[in-house]
């Protein structure tokens, strides 16, 4: 079974610091996915990579395959980015083994 | 194009209840996946259905049943509920052999 770690547990910016969330994980995979989950609980696809980097706006996902490590970035934070983003990665049947997620809060 | 519907939204159940929730998948999507996220924690895969059967099944018990239908939408059933079974319960479609999944905005069910 794949293990996902995902740090830190929760992170606190001002509006307009630059931030990383970082992700590991123990058994090499294909794809890994970046969700974002807001209050309430719908989660959101933001990314699906599966090697180097992919940028929409201000949020870039990296990945390096050969560490099993990926990171999130979202440059100029803004209070609507507050939310817990998680990674997640697929199993031999598609199912999804999630990180236990990073909770953002941006303040104003 | 409407994304994956579940259904209802919330619901409250006494334990010992049985509960059922429903879960439409995204237009083009026969891949739905059932998940459970505990408060605080990541979601767990409870199981996935394709072509109307049960493909792929987490560490849930048996309490823990599903079912699929030939439109694709699918049912998650949970017996002799108990206080631990208080959770959000999310649904993800995806097409075929594809890695890209949608997800449902889930249904909070609380146990009493």
């Amino acid at each position: 079974k794949n293990e996902v770690e995902q740090s830190p547990q929760n992170l606190t910016a001002q509006e307009g610091e630059f931030i990383t969330i970082n992700c590991s994980y123990s058994v090499g995979i294909s794809a890994l996915h970046w969700l974002q989950q807001h209050p309430g609980g719908g989660i959101v696809s933001l990314f699906m990579l599966s090697s180097g980097k992919k940028k929409h706006g201000r949020l870039i996902a990296t990945i390096n395959i050969q560490e099993k490590h990926s990171s999130l970035h979202i440059t100029a934070s803004h209070p609507r980015d507050s939310a817990v983003y998680i990674c997640a990665v697929p199993g031999s049947a598609r199912q999804l083994t999630f990180g236990s997620g990073t909770q953002l809060t941006v303040l104003p | 194009d409407a994304g994956v519907t579940q259904s209802p939204t919330h619901l409250i159940k006494t334990r010992g209840q049985q509960v059922t929730l429903r879960c439409s998948p995204k237009s083009g999507h026969d891949t739905v996946s059932w998940y459970q996220q505990a408060l605080g924690q990541g979601p767990q895969f409870i199981f996935q259905y394709y072509e109307e059967e049960e493909r792929q099944r987490g560490n849930f018990p048996d309490r823990f049943s599903g079912h699929q239908f030939p439109n694709y939408s699918s049912e998650l059933n949970v017996n002799a509920l108990l206080l631990g079974d208080s959770a959000l319960y999310l649904c993800a479609s995806s097409p075929g052999q594809s890695w890209g999944y949608t997800f449902g905005s889930g249904t909070r069910l609380t146990v009493v």
